[in-house]
């Protein structure tokens, strides 16, 4: 199993490009999860997806549009990168969203806006 | 808002000593998370616990649920425990799907 994978592992932006962010899963889990991580700030959830075919809000949604393609893709789109949006960004998988699941992570997308 | 905090920030330990690091949070919760973060950046779950204390090799996790803190230990440190350490819970109540995160303990044992 490869667990969960992300692509790109890096990326370089201009102010104003787009682009998606992909991330696939191989545990038939249910429950997927964006977050970001910023240099002195604990990992901050953008968007999750309870199961195939939802999706809501986290913490900092602002800026960032998901799709949850099937059970096992969940993508993060940024339609017009900023500067503030230079992070490094995370997939991570859960069984399903209750309590009793741990998380499992992908490997990560460094993603540098100018 | 859960609010989280870790201490410390940063631990410089020799190789074989024993460490602790610690967490605390300011509302109820439903489930604490203990998590590893490499030098690479890869993040692996340690441990999920609700209550009480659990084991895995030379880590061990503690909760008090009354007070509001768990603490992490590493027996026999080695340098290829050096990574940082982040605490996540799971705050109670309806709805309540999100982990608040630390902003975690880096660790760095010396040979």
């Amino acid at each position: 199993n490869a667990g969960v994978t992300q692509t790109p592992k890096f990326q370089v932006l201009k102010t104003g490009q787009s682009m998606t962010l992909q991330c696939a899963q191989d545990m038939n889990h249910n429950s997927m999860y964006w977050y970001r991580q910023d240099p002195g700030m604990g990992l901050r959830l953008i968007y999750y997806s309870a199961s195939e075919g939802t999706t809501d809000k986290g913490e900092v949604p602002n800026g960032y549009n998901v799709s949850r393609l099937n059970k096992r893709e969940f993508s993060l789109r940024l339609e017009s990168a900023a500067p503030s949006q230079t992070s490094v960004y995370f997939c991570a998988s859960s069984e399903a969203l209750v309590t009793s699941y741990e998380q499992y992570f992908g490997p990560g997308t460094r993603l540098t806006v100018t | 808002k859960n609010e989280v905090e870790q201490s410390p920030q940063n631990l410089t330990a020799q190789e074989g000593e024993f460490i602790t690091i610690n967490c605390s949070y300011s509302v109820g919760i439903s489930a604490l998370h203990w998590l590893q973060q490499h030098p690479g950046g890869g993040i692996v779950s340690l441990f999920m616990l609700s209550s009480g204390k659990k084991k895995h090799g030379r880590l061990i996790a503690t909760i008090n649920i009354q007070e509001k803190h768990s603490s992490l230990h590493i027996t026999a440190s080695h340098p290829r425990d050096s990574a940082v350490y982040i605490c996540a819970v799971r705050s109670r109540g309806a709805g309540s799907y999100q982990l608040t995160f630390g902003k975690g303990t880096k660790l760095s044992v010396i040979p």
